[in-house]
């Protein structure tokens, strides 16, 4: 199984500062099947990014996605208030498909 | 507008079986383009896949509930099931249905998730 660890677990910042989440796994991607969620409270996730660095449908250019092999990068240039959430990434290499544990973005 | 919607018994009894259906609107479970999906999430907790079908019918599972877990297709009633037999408290959280995506114009079970259902908790107790 590929396990996901995304750091840090909880990130504290500013609206307008930027954001740096990081999520690595513990076997090399030989593609680029990474996509990542935000997930805020009793909600269901929405997809933000896919293929590492495709923006889904409607997602504002501020997030964007970066990596390869087995480092894997989220940024949000620029936090509006409605971006503090939790984010969890997801690889779709191979089976199982598999989450990280997820990294909380709190209002500092 | 692709809408998913799951349905079933909020509470479900030790050793039972936990039985869910998605209904699918502004789209169909017959796509050539889609898989669909299960993925659930305990209470505090992350994310597991569980599963994933075609409308074919061929589905793969996540290996660690493979003994317990069925998912299936009705394409008349554009639906989708889950059941998990056997379920115990560590099967409490909530489950989420969603359609599965390759990025490409052909389907794949090698899918991120593109759209949710709101989810239903299922609390195992007795």
């Amino acid at each position: 199984e590929t396990v996901l660890t995304q750091s840090p677990g909880i990130l504290s910042l500013s609206p307008g500062e930027r954001a740096t989440l990081s999520c690595r796994a513990s076997q090399s991607f030989s593609n680029s099947y990474l996509a990542w969620y935000q997930q805020k409270p009793g909600q269901a996730p929405t997809l933000l990014i896919y293929a590492t660095s495709t923006r889904a449908t409607g997602i504002p250019d501020r997030f964007s996605g970066s990596g390869s092999e087995t480092d894997f990068t989220l940024s949000i240039s620029r936090l509006e208030p409605e971006d503090f959430a939790v984010y969890y990434c997801q690889q779709y290499v191979r089976l199982p498909y598999t989450f990280g544990q997820g990294t909380k973005l709190e209002l500092k | 507008q692709l809408q998913l919607q799951e349905s079933g018994p909020g509470l479900v009894k030790p050793s039972e079986t936990l039985s869910l259906t998605c209904t699918v609107s502004g789209g169909s479970v017959s796509s050539t383009s889609h898989y669909w999906g299960w993925i659930r999430q305990p209470p505090g907790k992350g994310l597991e896949w569980i599963g994933s079908i075609f409308h074919s019918g061929s589905a793969y599972y996540t290996a660690s509930l493979k003994r317990r877990l069925s998912i299936s297709v009705d394409t008349p009633e554009n639906q989708f099931s889950l059941r998990l037999s056997s379920v115990t408290a560590a099967d409490t959280a909530v489950y989420y249905c969603a359609r599965a995506s390759s990025g490409f114009h052909w389907a794949s079970p090698d899918a991120f998730f593109d759209t949710w259902g709101h989810g239903t908790l299922v609390s195992v107790t007795s």
